[in-house]
């Protein structure tokens, strides 16, 4: 069975520009939830959604959208990107949310 | 407010037992787990223990929950220079829709 699977695994953007992170669940899986993870510090709650419904949103800026599509894949959107947005997204799924989360590998997205 | 605080280091010998601990604030978590991190690597689940039990023991690794004292542990028997990594203890909330965690444990194995 694949795991978690996130694309790109890096990525190098540009201040100001748009990014969007792309995430598949494990089969079977309908709860996906965002983090980032800035290095040296744990992962940080971005968003949770859940039959393709947010379901909880972290303290981050409105420049931070996802979705989840009838698949129960996801995207992580970040506009207007700045210096302090790099750093490992990660993704992780559930079979609902009060199961076990698993994480993917994530992508590392560097600004500059 | 809601915090997952952990040790930064923890080093030990080859062949000891690590113990690493954590607290947290959320009396009404559901789920605690502990995940482990190798560089530049995602999240691996390690082991979760659900908030009604005390203790759960998976091969070498022991979860140890005090709800009294909102203390988790987690402890590695035998410890091998392949557990060196980053654990991460981490709290999910009640409804499940947030996880918190804490900014991690570095544990360093010497041969």
């Amino acid at each position: 069975d694949a795991g978690v699977t996130q694309s790109p695994t890096h990525l190098i953007k540009t201040r100001g520009q748009h990014v969007t992170l792309r995430c598949s669940p494990i089969s079977g899986h309908k709860s996906v939830s965002w983090y980032q993870q800035v290095l040296g510090q744990g992962p940080q709650f971005i968003f949770q959604y859940y039959e393709k419904e947010e379901r909880g949103r972290g303290n981050f800026p409105d420049r931070f959208s996802a979705r989840q599509f009838p698949n129960y894949s996801s995207e992580l959107n970040v506009n207007a990107l700045l210096l302090g947005d790099s750093a490992l997204y990660l993704c992780a799924s559930s079979a609902d949310p009060d199961k076990a989360a698993f994480f993917g590998q994530g992508t590392r997205l560097t600004v500059v | 407010g809601e915090d997952v605080e952990q040790s930064l280091f923890l080093s030990v010998r080859e062949g000891d037992s690590s113990v690493i601990n954590c607290t947290y604030t959320d009396s009404s978590s559901t789920y605690l787990y502990w995940y482990k991190q190798e560089p530049g690597a995602g999240l691996q689940l390690l082991t979760y223990i659900f908030s009604n039990m005390d203790m759960k023991q998976d091969q070498r690794l022991t979860v140890l929950l005090n709800k009294k004292d909102k203390h988790l542990s987690l402890r590695i028997a035998d410890t091998q220079t392949g557990d060196s990594a980053i654990y991460f203890c981490a709290e999910t909330y009640t409804g499940g829709f947030k996880t918190i965690f804490g900014a991690g444990t570095r544990l360093f194995v010497k041969a």
